[in-house]
C-alpha cells in the first residue's frame, strides 16, 4: 500500500512571496489533514477535509491560507503571502473516517523556510 | 478549547535504562493515541486507548489510560538507541478533531 505523498519536500522562499504544497492520501482515505509543525512543537491542526468538504479550518489563517480539495482526493494548501513566522514543516495526513478515533498516516512533510 | 499537557519535554536516559512520558488533560477524554517522530521523520501511529483504565503492551512499550480518562502514560522498558525520537500523545473530546502534545523528546546514550 503506497503511503501519503507530499512535495516538494523543501522549500525556500522570501517573505511575501506565495508558496503552494501538494498531497496525494492513501487511496480510499476520506478524510485528509494539514498539519503545521514548528521546530519543537506538535503538529498543529490547519484544516480537515472530509472527502471535498472542510470539517475544521477553525485554526488555518485565512487571510493567507488557502487549501482545496476538489475531487476529495488530493489537495493543495497555499500560503499568500509568506511571513517568517509560517518557517515549519507542513505535514499532510490521511484517515479512513473523520471521527478522532481513527489513526492517522502522515506524509513525509515539506519543510518550508520563509527568509 | 482542547489543551493537553506532556511531561517531561525532553528525557535522556542510559541505554537500558527505562523511560516513562506522561499526558495529562483537563478535561475528560474521548481517546488518547500516542505516535513516535523519529528525528528529521512524520510521526507514526503507535496505538489507541479508548476505555477507562486500559493498558495495552507492544514488546517492550506499555501504555496506560488512567480511570478517569483524563491522562495517560507510555513507559519503554530497557530502553534501545532504536527508541531515539519525540514521543506524542494526541487526544480529542467527543467528535472534535484530535490535538496533539508537544511530546517528549527521548535521547538514549549508548
Amino acid at each position: 500500500e503506497a503511503g501519503v505523498a507530499q512535495s516538494p519536500r523543501y522549500k525556500i522562499i522570501e517573505k511575501r512571496q506565495s508558496v503552494a504544497f501538494w498531497c496525494n492520501p492513501i487511496s480510499g482515505h476520506a478524510t485528509l489533514y494539514w498539519y503545521q509543525q514548528i521546530l519543537g512543537q506538535g503538529p498543529k491542526l490547519l484544516i480537515q477535509f472530509q472527502n471535498n468538504g472542510v470539517v475544521d479550518d477553525s485554526q488555518l489563517p485565512k487571510d493567507r491560507f488557502s487549501a482545496e480539495r476538489l475531487k476529495g482526493v488530493d489537495s493543495t494548501l497555499k500560503i499568500q503571502p509568506a511571513k517568517l513566522e509560517d518557517s515549519a514543516v507542513y505535514l499532510c495526513a490521511s484517515s479512513w473516517g473523520q471521527l478522532g478515533t481513527y489513526e492517522q498516516y502522515f506524509g513525509p512533510g515539506t519543510r518550508l523556510t520563509v527568509t | 478549547g482542547q489543551q493537553v499537557m506532556q511531561i517531561p519535554q525532553y528525557q535522556h536516559v542510559q541505554e537500558g535504562e527505562d523511560f516513562t512520558t506522561y499526558c495529562n488533560s483537563s478535561t475528560t477524554l474521548s481517546n488518547i493515541q500516542w505516535y513516535k517522530q523519529r528525528p528529521g521523520g512524520h510521526p507514526v501511529f503507535l496505538i489507541q486507548l479508548v476505555k477507562s483504565g486500559e493498558v495495552k503492551k507492544q514488546k517492550r512499550l506499555t501504555f496506560q489510560f488512567g480511570e478517569a480518562k483524563k491522562n495517560s502514560s507510555l513507559h519503554i522498558t530497557a530502553t534501545q538507541t532504536t527508541d531515539v525520537g519525540t514521543y506524542f500523545c494526541a487526544v480529542n473530546s467527543g467528535n472534535t478533531p484530535l490535538v496533539f502534545g508537544k511530546g517528549t523528546r527521548l535521547s538514549v546514550i549508548a
